[in-house]
């Protein structure tokens, strides 16, 4: 199994519409997380931690369950401009930040 | 301020081939982290660095090494490329600890390796 798991996608969303995604991870210990975002052929950019008891960011919210392991993000009134693949991070134990694949979303007009 | 450069942006390179990558982490940061891009996956740890130490080691073969210098840049090597190891190689600069600061990494723009 892997350490941090997401749906590929793509999440077709219309222009103005939410769309959610979660991640899952197996490893119990992890203490950090947190969602980054990649613009096709860039580096990956910190869009927001995730805090316990869940947190917002303008239209972006994160949610954390660390009975089920899994950590979401629900995208309000969807732009344009918020294409781009959302990968999912993690931090157990030590310094390393695990990665997921990436879930991919379109917003169409 | 600059922020993390890394060179070259694109190379491509033949099978058994060496390749060194560069990467200059942001000015008071002195973690550094590669990872391993291919496309359509998400980045892949392979190595951290903090202070000319190594401080973590992703699942990669020995093929696969790096350092870190007194200024707090960093070299990634890797010997004898095969095609699997296309991708896009990224560094990322931090800080280092237990703060806030020291999970928040920053980026650089990649290096595009291409292996023919």
């Amino acid at each position: 199994r892997k350490e941090v798991e997401q749906d590929p996608g793509p999440f077709n969303v219309p222009e103005g519409a939410t769309v959610a995604f979660n991640c899952t991870y197996s490893n119990s210990a992890s203490q950090s997380f947190f969602w980054y975002r990649q613009d096709c052929r860039k580096e990956p950019k910190l869009l927001m931690s995730v805090y316990s008891s869940g947190n917002e960011d303008g239209r972006f919210t994160a949610q954390l369950n660390r009975a089920s392991q899994y950590i979401s993000l629900l995208i309000r009134d969807s732009k344009l401009s918020d294409s781009a693949t959302y990968l999912c991070v993690v931090k157990a134990a030590g310094n390393k930040l695990t990665f997921g694949g990436g879930t991919r979303v379109l917003v169409k007009p | 301020d600059a922020g993390v450069t890394q060179s070259p942006t694109h190379l491509i390179k033949t099978r058994g081939q060496h390749v060194t990558l560069r990467c200059s982490p942001i000015s008071g940061h002195k973690s550094v982290s590669w990872y391993q891009q291919v496309l359509g996956q998400g980045p892949q740890f392979i190595f951290q660095y903090y202070e000319k130490e190594e401080r973590g080691r992703g699942n990669f073969p020995d093929r696969f090494s790096a350092r870190q210098f007194p200024n707090y840049s960093s070299e990634l090597n890797v010997n004898a490329l095969l095609l699997g190891d296309s991708a896009l190689y990224l560094c990322a600069s931090s800080l280092w600890g237990g703060g806030t600061g020291a999970n928040v990494l920053t980026f650089g723009a990649g290096s595009r390796l291409t292996v023919l």
